[in-house]
């Protein structure tokens, strides 16, 4: 274990299902991400949050809804996604927002079927 | 926009043998660049961070070198195991940008026994 703590490993979900990934820290960290991976593709940043406050949606569609109540719990609401939407969804955490190293969780597997 | 290049994409090695990962990228004004490993269908694991004031860093048989002016960092295995088989990805945090990591597309390591 890394320090980062994803749920579900595994999630297969319908496009009209509603789901929710949970991700957890305990390292003392203030910043949080989400990211995502797909086939062949560089891992690519979807959301950011610094001291539970979002600073950064990189121009994520509206299905994936972000919520963190505290800087120890990161999670992302999934609704009405789409096949293409299938990926390894990582979180990460690091101190703080820029210049820091980064801990990654094991990451949630989803196919959206 | 920073860009991250990562060669060669696959690498096959026999077992015993020392060898280098390369890394470059186009924006030189970065705030570190990490080097991680995963393992099929797993999450990152942080194998080295070298700070942008740094030349390098060392773990075991890892070594990994940044030469931030011409933008580039190589990742270096000595004696390699197969228990080393698996995918190895560069990322940089900007200083514009400094949340946001920008990882290559990766270096598929197989090392044969």
């Amino acid at each position: 274990e890394t320090g980062v703590t994803q749920t579900p490993r595994h999630l297969v979900m319908g496009m009209t299902n509603k789901k929710s990934l949970k991700c957890e820290q305990h390292l003392g960290h203030n910043a949080m991400y989400w990211y995502k991976q797909s086939a062949k593709k560089p891992l690519e940043l979807m959301f950011v949050y610094n001291f539970k406050e979002q600073t950064e949606n990189n121009s994520v569609p509206s299905r994936f809804s972000p919520e963190c109540p505290n800087s120890s719990h990161l999670f992302l609401h999934l609704h009405t996604l789409q096949p293409e939407d299938s990926a390894l969804y990582l979180c990460a955490s690091s101190r703080e927002t820029g210049g820091y190293g980064y801990t990654f969780g094991s990451g949630t597997r989803l196919t959206v079927v | 926009k920073q860009e991250v290049t990562q060669i060669p994409a696959a690498l096959s090695v026999p077992e015993g043998e020392n060898l280098v990962l390369n890394c470059s990228f186009t924006d030189s004004a970065i705030y570190n660049l990490q080097w991680f490993r995963q393992d099929p269908g797993k999450g990152l694991t942080s194998l080295l961070l070298i700070q942008s004031s740094q030349r390098e860093q060392t773990s075991g048989r890892l070594n990994a070198s940044l030469d931030k002016s011409s933008g580039r960092s190589t990742l270096y295995i000595a004696a390699s195991q197969p228990g080393d088989s698996a995918t190895y990805l560069c990322a940089v945090s900007g200083e514009t940008s400094g949340s946001r990591l920008t990882f290559g597309e990766g270096t598929q390591l197989t090392v044969n026994p």
